[in-house]
């Protein structure tokens, strides 16, 4: 049984370039999450996709978007790099519980990205 | 606006021994989930334990437990027995509308 998987492990850009991160959710998970790690911070939540569609989203600009595709896969997209967006970046899958939103999310190895 | 506080940035104890870390939270849901994550150095977040807020039998996971106080929105993890692949950060966080909101973690060292 495959867990969250997360592709590349570590990217370096420089500001104004503009990136894609990729994430494969646990098997029979429907669910994808991304969240922005600062060193030495909690994450931050991004955005969420079910079904194709983001379900709810954070306090990020439009210049971070994301894609969820049929097979549940998923990309995160930033455009116009700043300095700031240099973190760990995370992806989390879950499956919706009976009954509410309330969902356990798992958590892949994350993707370390550098803006120079 | 939804928050998770844990006071302690960082501890440290003698392997075996046990350690609490504290976590308190501020929401307005009356139905939530709440959970620990760790964080090794290999950066990978593993889920500790999971909560659920309408349960008041406080959750266990082998040496993991928690002491959850729904009225005082408190939420602490207990390690019994710590061992030195305990050593990472905890992050406590809890969901609301689709998002684990996260404290900012206390990051625990196993000395030997």
């Amino acid at each position: 049984d495959a867990g969250v998987t997360q592709s590349p492990t570590h990217l370096i850009k420089t500001r104004g370039q503009q990136v894609t991160l990729r994430c494969s959710p646990k098997s029979g998970h429907d669910t994808v999450s991304w969240y922005q790690q600062a060193l030495g911070q909690g994450p931050q939540f991004i955005f969420q996709y079910y079904e194709e569609e983001e379900r709810q989203r954070g306090n990020f600009p439009d210049r971070f978007s994301g894609h969820q595709f049929p097979n549940y896969s998923s990309e995160l997209n930033v455009n116009a790099l700043l300095l700031g967006d240099s973190a760990l970046y995370l992806c989390a899958s879950s499956f919706p519980l009976s009954g509410g939103p309330q969902e356990t999310q798992y958590f892949g190895p994350g993707t370390r990205l550098l803006v120079l | 606006a939804q928050t998770v506080t844990q006071s302690q940035p960082e501890m440290s104890v003698q392997e075996a021994e046990t350690v609490t870390l504290s976590c308190t939270y501020d929401t307005s849901e009356n139905n939530y989930y709440l959970f620990w994550y760790k964080q090794p150095p290999s950066r990978q977040m593993i889920l500790v334990i999971r909560q659920e807020a309408y349960k008041q039998q406080n959750a266990t996971e082998n040496r993991f437990s928690v002491n959850f106080q729904k009225a005082a929105k408190s939420f602490s993890l207990k390690i019994s027995d710590s061992q030195l692949g305990d050593t990472a950060m905890y992050f406590c966080a809890f969901i609301e509308n689709y998002q684990l909101i996260w404290g900012a973690g206390t990051k625990l060292i196993i000395k030997p």
